[in-house]
């Protein structure tokens, strides 16, 4: 079972509202992961970072998304305002390789 | 830039029968190839994955896929299927040593009795 931990299960927002989640990653992962998953399955990839640095981001997180990952606290994904199309399942994996992903059970956003 | 195609967006199997779950990746360097499962409302979990060496890998649940580098495929595959293995599941693919994964679109998986 994964340790990965993900807070909270869901989130509801009005448009334009903040919304904020939380990852704790398994112990001693140093890379963690945000994607968000629509309805139709699809993955988009946010941003990574590998012990507290950004590796890698898309445009879409620049814009309205910002996330960290400081030491001794947990990684955290917000979203300055909420938009309908935001909502989808916030998924944070952590990973101590290339070599597999530990994902969380997400947390999903609805915004109305 | 890697990518994944899963052509089959539902597929239904009748409990006991054989399962295969296609999918096609697109990278010219070395792939890691992987396949994850989702349960409803759980986040993904590993199947198997494949770096090098033999084809065949095998993984949890009876669950084995094959790589074949002349069809960039990866297919997964169980010789019979249980009512619990009803979920999506997802292949993926990262270029060898790099953290960026690519997900297919996933294939909702139902067995019936």
């Amino acid at each position: 079972n994964s340790k990965v931990i993900q807070t909270p299960r869901y989130l509801v927002k009005g448009q334009g509202q903040k919304a904020k989640m939380r990852c704790i990653p398994e112990k001693g992962h140093p890379v963690v992961f945000w994607y968000q998953q629509n309805k139709n399955n699809e993955f988009k990839f946010l941003i990574n970072f590998q012990n507290q640095e950004v590796l890698q981001q898309i445009d879409m997180t620049e814009k309205r998304f910002s996330a960290e990952c400081p030491s001794n606290s947990p990684c955290s994904l917000e979203i300055q305002s909420s938009e309908a199309g935001d909502s989808a399942l916030y998924l944070c994996a952590s990973s101590l390789s290339v070599e597999r992903l530990f994902f969380g059970h997400g947390t999903k956003l609805s915004v109305l | 830039a890697q990518s994944v195609t899963q052509p089959d967006a539902r597929v239904t199997v009748s409990e006991g029968a054989s399962l295969q779950l296609r999918c096609k990746y697109s990278y010219s360097g070395t792939p890691y190839l992987f396949w994850y499962v989702q349960y409803p409302r759980q986040g993904l979990q590993l199947l198997l994955k494949y770096y090098s060496g033999d084809p065949v890998v095998q993984g949890v649940n009876g669950f084995e896929a094959e790589f074949i580098k002349s069809n960039s495929s990866f297919h997964l595959r169980k010789a019979s299927v249980h009512w619990s293995d009803s979920a999506v599941y997802f292949c993926a693919v990262s270029a060898a040593g790099n953290y960026k994964y690519v997900f297919g679109a996933g294939t909702r998986l139902k067995v019936i009795a």
